[in-house]
């Protein structure tokens, strides 16, 4: 099967502009996650969708995040204005299932440098 | 906030060797799991160890899960080089939303020809 696409996979912008990062998941995976991996730390969760439902953004800094999954299948995930600690590895993951016990599958990530 | 603390942080073995490294949690879980990423790439799923599960084995890799302790290992035998890289420990919280896995630092294995 085909991994979790997503694009672009290096991106460099100066703080106060606008990004947006794409993702694919495996196709029929109804969960569908957005992950923040600073340099040197494991991921943290930013949002989790179900279907094209939002299913937990406790962590989504809203006043400059946001992401939307439309259909149910593509996301994309905007920061805008970034700010420098938004430095990052933007990974998406998707599972066939909601709940723990369905493991993650990642894609290879988006790596964010704002100057 | 990140639950899991992994040990080491890094970690630098001769291959054939043995690695092992540890993880500790501070709240109750569904279960734990590892995760590999080699540098550049995304996470990779290991092996799933339930609460109520003392011990797994998946080929070359030995978890065990202490949950009085709140500690977790991963025991890689016989290590290659193209086990190089780091390994996360996320545990899924017990009532916590679900599917919202918490990863550790990780902990960086270098596994030298």
């Amino acid at each position: 099967e085909a991994g979790v696409a997503q694009s672009p996979r290096y991106k460099i912008i100066e703080k106060r502009q606008s990004v947006a990062f794409w993702c694919n998941p495996i196709s029929g995976h109804a969960t569908l996650y957005w992950y923040q991996q600073i340099l040197g730390q494991g991921p943290k969760l930013l949002i989790q969708f179900q279907n094209n439902g939002v299913v937990d953004d406790s962590q989504l800094p809203k006043d400059r995040f946001s992401a939307e999954r439309l259909k149910g299948v593509d996301s994309t995930l905007k920061i805008q204005p970034a700010k420098l600690e938004d430095s990052a590895v933007y990974l998406c993951a998707s599972s066939p299932l909601r709940g723990p016990w369905s493991p993650l599958h990642f894609g290879n990530g988006t790596r964010l440098t704002v100057t | 906030s990140q639950q899991g603390e992994e040990d080491p942080q890094a970690l630098s073995i001769q291959e054939g060797e043995n690695a092992t490294m540890n993880c500790s949690y501070k709240t109750s879980i569904n279960n734990l799991q590892w995760y590999r990423q080699n540098s550049g790439r995304g996470l990779v799923h290991l092996i799933l160890i339930r609460s109520n599960e003392r011990e797994k084995h998946s080929g070359r890799l030995r978890v065990t899960l202490d949950t009085s302790k709140k500690s977790s290992s991963l025991l890689i035998t016989a290590s290659r080089a193209a086990d190089t890289a780091s390994y996360f420990c996320a545990t899924a919280p017990y009532g916590g939303s679900q599917g919202n896995l918490i990863f550790g630092k990780g902990t960086k294995l270098s596994v030298k020809p």
